[in-house]
């Protein structure tokens, strides 16, 4: 099975702060991963599909890259909204989760 | 807009089986080309997907969790439910049912039910 790993864990950020979560598979994926975001006590939220593709809604401050085994999400200039933690999903292969990274107040 | 809900008993014995159901609003499990589905998280593994109901392909499973899951559609094709056999503490966690397409090689989860916590405990 396609394993996902994210990194870093935990981000500390401030507000306006650019942030930048890695996510890499450990096997080729193409463009097929999706990115989430969960708040506490809450389901997950697509944010992203096909590496790079935003959902409707999603604000323009999101942005995806990324092909084969490497992806990034980025956050140009950190909201008080997207306090939350981030999920990559690939699903070239049956559909995984990555270990998540949790974006906090610095 | 779509809406899911999950109901259920919040606590299970180990070794017994977890049911539970996903009640759609806003939409029908027979209608479109969806994926109805069943994630867990759980401390021990994250986010793992369960298994769907696809109204023309049928039933899908985790090849992890085996023979231990199944998923059916009520008739009034307004729910869907999972059944979770032989349950340990390892299956204690939020479960969720969402709605998925399928993206040409797989499942994106598009809309989500809030969750309900299952406890696994005699």
């Amino acid at each position: 099975d396609i394993q996902m790993t994210q990194a870093p864990s935990t981000l500390s950020a401030s507000v306006g702060d650019r942030v930048t979560i890695t996510c890499r598979a450990s096997q080729s994926i193409s463009r097929w991963l999706a990115w989430y975001q969960q708040k506490p006590g809450k389901a997950p939220k697509l944010l992203i599909s096909r590496a790079s593709n935003l959902e409707s809604g999603v604000p323009s401050t999101f942005s995806g890259n990324g092909s084969g085994t490497e992806f990034t999400l980025t956050i140009s200039s950190l909201q008080p909204d997207d306090f939350a933690t981030y999920y990559c999903q690939q699903y070239n292969t049956y559909w995984t989760f990555g270990q998540g990274t949790k974006v906090e107040f610095k | 807009q779509v809406q899911l809900q999950e109901s259920g008993p919040g606590q299970v014995k180990p070794s017994e089986t977890l049911s539970l159901t996903c009640t759609v609003s806003g939409g029908s499990v027979t209608s479109g080309n969806y994926f109805w589905n069943w994630i867990r998280q759980t401390p021990g593994k994250g986010l793992e997907w369960i298994g769907y109901f696809h109204d023309s392909g049928g039933t899908n499973s985790s090849p992890y969790l085996g023979s231990r899951v199944s998923v059916s559609v009520d008739t009034s094709k307004s729910h869907f439910s999972l059944r979770l056999t032989s349950v340990t503490a390892a299956d204690a966690g939020v479960y969720y049912c969402a709605r998925g397409y399928y993206d040409v090689t797989g499942l994106i989860f598009q809309h989500w039910g809030p969750g309900t916590q299952v406890i696994v405990s005699s």
